[in-house]
């Protein structure tokens, strides 16, 4: 079975720019999360989808950030414009209990 | 605002040893505690859910303790070697909330 798959990997752009991170959760897996990890500080929680439907934004830090889980299935998250503090790996999870979530290898953003 | 530490940090040990680390949570309102295994540019991976005070889980050489009561989980590793060399992250979820707060994890280095 695959897993949760992110991409890009990596992706360096300049402050300003707009980024799109893409997640491809487990196949049948309802929730969906999405994760953020400052360099030295915790994995914080941005939001959580169930289906298509946004369960709980309260992570998000502000409306430069943009969450689609349209269908249900894959979900992006653009950060538009970007600024430097966005800088960090950006980590998806699924779950079909909300128990157990499986995380992605995250995407590791750097904002120049 | 939910407080989980880890301790220690980081961690040097010589291949051959054992270790332990800590995580603390808040002692009200428990759900479960996760404890995940990271190495960087991969996905974090489940090692233990926890759930109850006094769950002893073991996986190979890594094992974890769980006091409930006093708001604390130990990892353990017998035998360190090269390959457990990762960042140890616990995540605590509180009843009502299926949202983990992560601690900042520590991060094991094994040296040969």
């Amino acid at each position: 079975e695959a897993g949760v798959t992110q991409f890009p990997s990596h992706s360096v752009i300049e402050k300003g720019q707009t980024v799109t991170l893409r997640c491809d959760p487990i196949s049948g897996h309802d929730n969906l999360y999405w994760y953020r990890r400052v360099m030295g500080k915790e994995i914080k929680f941005l939001l959580h989808f169930v289906k298509e439907s946004k369960q709980d934004e309260s992570g998000m830090p502000n409306n430069r950030f943009l969450a689609e889980r349209t269908g249900g299935t894959y979900s992006t998250l653009k950060v538009q414009p970007a600024e430097l503090e966005d800088s960090g790996v950006y980590f998806c999870a699924s779950s079909d209990r909300e128990e157990t979530q499986y995380f992605g290898p995250g995407t590791r953003l750097l904002v120049l | 605002i939910l407080n989980v530490e880890q301790s220690p940090q980081s961690l040097h040990v010589q291949e051959g040893d054992s270790t332990n680390f800590t995580c603390s949570f808040p002692s009200s309102n428990f759900y479960a505690l996760h404890w995940y295994r990271w190495e960087t540019a991969k996905s974090p991976e489940a090692l233990f859910v926890m759930t109850l005070n006094g769950d002893e889980k073991k996986k190979g050489r890594i094992s974890a303790t769980l006091n409930t009561k006093e708001g604390y989980s130990y990892l353990y590793i017998k035998g360190s070697q090269p390959e457990d060399s990762a960042t140890y992250l616990c995540a605590f979820m509180s009843g009502g909330s299926y949202i983990p707060t992560f601690g900042r994890g520590t991060s094991l280095i094994v040296h040969p």
